[in-house]
């Protein structure tokens, strides 16, 4: 079964950058090329947002709104990969979630099976 | 990109369906057969309830099911059960070659 938590700092300051990890267990992370791993956020009250993904490969691929300002990257050793949010804003606070999806032919699949619990990270001085 | 468009809400009486719309462009819903459906019960995870359109993963009840016409996905629930209240996603691969979610669908077991 596997399984994936999040980890990081949940208070950030306005203008700092929000890093997260997500630790996969029960597989690992280049164990198979059919999956991709990523990251989803959604503000309090608000609806899901793709944020990027990451392949074992470390190719990546990012939603166009947030490309400037991410960084999706990943260690194959630790079974880890992260996420990495300049600049951010209190427009950035959300619960961030980590996923695997399916990976296809360099597409990655919008169908996420296995979720983390979700952290929350609240943007504020 | 613009998110996929669904109705805010939708509501039925226990043992009735109902059906959920995620409407998009021929740049995604309408031009693959890649949409995916979620639950998410207030506080939890999002869970995965269809994929490739119209396939279950297991241990999804077969009184969800999925479909597609056009640039426009449905999400069907039969058989309306309490437990099936919640929040409902749709997300769809797009020819940028990125996910792309809907704006949520909440519904109401009456």
């Amino acid at each position: 079964q596997v399984q994936l938590q999040e980890s990081g700092p949940g208070l950030v300051k306005p203008s700092e950058t929000l890093s997260l990890t997500c630790t996969v267990s029960g597989g690992s992370i280049s164990g198979s090329s059919h999956y991709s791993w990523g990251w989803i956020r959604q503000p309090p009250g608000k609806g899901l947002e793709w944020i990027g993904s990451v392949y074992y490969s470390g190719r990546t691929y990012y939603n166009p709104s947030l490309k400037s300002r991410v960084t999706i990257s990943v260690d194959t050793s630790k079974s880890q990969f992260s996420l990495k949010l300049s600049s951010v804003t209190a427009a950035d606070t959300a619960v961030y979630y980590c996923a695997r999806h399916d990976y296809n032919n360099q597409r990655p699949l919008p169908n996420f099976d296995y979720w983390g619990q979700g952290t929350l990270v609240t943007v504020s001085s | 990109q613009s998110a996929l468009t669904q109705p805010p809400s939708v509501s039925g009486s226990p043992g009735q369906s109902v059906t959920i719309s995620c409407t998009g462009t021929s740049s995604d819903v309408g031009g693959y057969n890649r949409v995916s459906w979620y639950q998410q019960p207030p506080g939890t995870a999002p869970k995965l309830m269809i994929y490739d359109v119209s396939s279950r993963p297991s241990g999804v009840p077969d009184r969800f099911s999925g479909s597609k016409s056009g640039n426009t996905a449905s999400l069907a629930i039969s058989g309306l059960q309490a437990e099936d209240e919640a929040d409902y996603y749709c997300s769809s691969y797009t020819s940028s070659g990125t996910v792309l979610f809907g704006g949520g669908t909440k519904l109401t077991v009456l």
